[in-house]
């Protein structure tokens, strides 16, 4: 059990579709992040929250919509993705600068 | 901003060979080096961690040491097994300045053990 739960665990999704994948942790953390990891490639960090804001914003294309109603609870709202979009997204929570991250299991997403 | 660098990106040893993988970081400011492991299709979990306060931390058959002056910080298995097949990922972050809950991580090091 890691604290962080993500759902769903798998989603396939057509181009023109609309989802938001979930992360929830009841770890007392202050910080949550999404990341991107594609095959052979490094973990890419997208988004930030640190006290439900937004403190980091990555480059990421519009397309992506991250929300952070509360320090437990964020969301990542998918539309119009691109096939190169296809990937694990990573969900992970800290609760102070010096301690480390703790992960989520992920969500694979798949774009056809 | 800060920057790790990471290497080997793979490395092949023997069941019970050593095996030590090398980052550098570019802020001198940084104090926190965590490393995680990732088994395929599993999420990257921590496995150790050092501060900028010590220079060496062991755990069993793992071990972390940092070079502050040198900025590179290193993971050092030994007796290694099947088990510690994984990709191992390096980070870096430092508690001062706007980015003080961002993580920075290295490409990853493919390690593959061997029997």
């Amino acid at each position: 059990e890691t604290g962080v739960t993500q759902t769903p665990r798998h989603l396939v999704m057509g181009m023109t579709n609309k989802k938001s994948l979930k992360c929830e942790q009841h770890l007392g953390h202050n910080a949550m992040y999404w990341y991107k990891q594609s095959a052979k490639k490094p973990l890419e960090l997208m988004f930030v929250y640190n006290f439900k804001e937004q403190t980091e914003n990555n480059s990421v294309p519009s397309r992506f919509s991250p929300e952070c109603p509360n320090s437990s609870h964020l969301f990542l709202h998918l539309h119009t993705l691109q096939p190169e979009d296809s990937a694990l997204y990573l969900c992970a929570s800290r609760r102070q600068v010096d301690q480390p991250q703790h992960f989520g299991d992920g969500t694979r997403l798949s774009i056809l | 901003g800060e920057n790790v660098e990471q290497h080997p990106s793979t490395l092949s040893v023997q069941e019970g060979d050593s095996a030590v993988i090398k980052c550098t970081y570019s802020d001198s400011a940084s104090n926190y080096f965590p490393w995680y492991k990732q088994e395929l299709g599993k999420r990257p979990q921590l496995i150790i961690d050092i501060r900028s306060n010590v220079g060496e931390k062991k755990d069993q058959r793992i071990a972390v040491t940092l070079n502050k002056t040198a900025k590179h910080f290193s993971l050092h298995i030994t007796e290694t097994q099947p088990e510690d097949s994984a990709v191992y990922f390096c980070a870096a972050t430092k508690n001062s300045g706007g980015s003080n809950y961002k993580l920075t991580f290295g490409k990853g090091t493919l390690l593959t053990v061997n029997p």
